[in-house]
């Protein structure tokens, strides 16, 4: 059974920081997904990372993906009170019908 | 182009009371899913279709049916909603497995639903 963690699931933290969302997944996958999430609305696709090695830059905000070690982070950097979301990584998996597994989310608040 | 419509988008039901949720695409996508998603917890996988006419079991499926009689249309039945029920479900579509194409699974705004 694939599971995917997060960590950490709360993160405060000041404008102008730099910090690192980290999610693990348990079995291979072919993709994996980050998710940007407000109060009371759908999911904003944020990157796609396709293969290892794979780095996914816009604006503030990197994801990358290592498939040997199953994990990918997803780096803040400068971070502004615009941010403050929750933020979920979703693992792909071809062979069950490109079904998604999420993780937890971690749920970011950026203070001024 | 509408994308990934849901309704309704709020009800509340009744503890034994059935409903069906609608989520209706038409970016032509093969694949087409239910979430539902509690609070402080990611999304969890209902039931999914891999075609028009195919449905098959995600990771929480019981108490719920679904149909997909038409490629565009993915129902989400209640047959007898339980307090358990009451979540934010999402429906979600993709044009189908393609390893190289960074396909984009579209998600819907969401229906929230309360059994009381």
């Amino acid at each position: 059974e694939l599971k995917v963690e997060q960590n950490p699931l709360f993160l405060s933290m000041q404008e102008g920081k730099n910090y690192t969302i980290y999610c693990n997944y348990s079995t291979t996958s072919d993709r994996l997904y980050w998710y940007r999430q407000d109060p009371g609305k759908s999911l904003e696709s944020l990157f796609v990372l396709l293969s290892n090695g794979a780095v996914k830059q816009e604006g503030r905000l990197m994801a990358s993906l290592d498939t040997k070690a199953r994990l990918s982070t997803l780096h803040i950097t400068a971070a502004v009170h615009d941010l403050s979301a929750t933020y979920f990584c979703a693992v792909e998996r071809k062979t069950s019908g490109s079904r998604l597994t999420f993780g937890e989310g971690t749920q970011l608040t950026v203070n001024p | 182009n509408a994308g990934v419509t849901q309704t309704p988008k709020f009800r509340v039901l009744k503890t034994g009371q059935s409903m069906t949720l609608l989520c209706a695409q038409d970016m032509n996508h093969e694949y087409m899913y239910w979430y539902r998603q509690d609070p402080g917890m990611g999304l969890r996988l209902i039931h999914y279709s891999v075609g028009e006419g195919t449905t098959a079991k995600g990771e929480v499926p019981d108490g719920y049916n679904v149909s997909r009689l038409k490629k565009q249309n993915f129902l989400l039945g209640l047959e007898s909603a339980a307090p358990s029920q009451t979540s934010v479900y999402f429906c979600a579509s993709t044009p189908g497995p393609a390893l190289h194409s960074g396909n984009t699974i579209y998600f819907g705004e969401g229906s929230w639903l309360t059994v009381v």
